[in-house]
């Protein structure tokens, strides 16, 4: 089992429609988590951190935390075509493992 | 003003060489960090340190060395290069040492053994 696992895509949604992308992962010790973009060809760029249980938002985005489940998600409200990309969960805790991302399409 | 940078950005190469990838962040961060991207997209960490110390040192081949000169600075040389070696490599840093700082990636350094 892999340490985290994320659907590889592609996810393609509609320009304005509600992006939601999932993660799940292995270590119940895991204290952070984070949601980081990718453009293909850049390097990874961080969107969002959560460490608590709940809900966390900041703008589009919103990230939801069940440490019960072992479930990370990312939700992009409105998303617009700049938005494709690759999506990177990752979980640390007494190490450090990225998922293998979800490739996200915006059709305009 | 770049936050952190490496060199070179593109680096081609034949088997049995030995290569350098240098890294340098501007952040103040403590915390430093190798990842290799392989053709999968897969991100997995290569090596840690924290104020110049090794901290994290996963399973990577000997051949692999990393070495900072001081915390804003981490490089990683390479010996005796392998095809398999073909990959990106990320230059990361983050405030501390915990997991649970958020870590700032470098540009990428992709190499390309032939």
């Amino acid at each position: 089992q892999k340490e985290v696992e994320q659907n590889s895509g592609p996810l393609s949604v509609p320009e304005g429609a509600i992006a939601s992308l999932n993660c799940t992962y292995s270590d119940r010790g895991s204290q952070s988590f984070f949601w980081y973009r990718q453009y293909s060809g850049k390097s990874p760029e961080l969107i969002m951190s959560i460490y608590s249980n709940g809900d966390k938002e900041d703008g589009r985005f919103t990230a939801q935390l069940n440490k019960a489940s072992q479930y990370v998600s990312l939700l992009i409200r409105d998303s617009q075509p700049s938005d494709s990309a690759t999506y990177l969960c990752a979980v640390t805790g007494n190490q450090f493992y990225f998922g293998t991302g979800t490739s996200l399409t915006v059709i305009p | 003003d770049t936050a952190v940078s490496q060199t070179p950005k593109y680096l081609v190469t034949q088997m049995g060489n030995d290569k350098s990838i240098k890294c340098e962040q501007n952040l103040g961060h403590d915390t430093m960090y190798w990842y290799k991207q392989d053709s999968k997209k897969f991100l997995k960490i290569m090596f840690s340190y924290n104020n110049k110390e090794l901290i994290i040192n996963e399973t990577v081949p000997n051949r692999f060395s990393p070495k900072s000169p001081d915390k804003a600075h981490l490089n990683l040389h390479i010996n005796s290069l392998e095809l398999g070696d073909s990959a990106v490599y990320f230059c990361a840093s983050s405030w501390g040492a915990s997991g649970s700082y958020e870590q700032y990636f470098g540009p990428g350094t992709r190499l390309t053994v032939t």
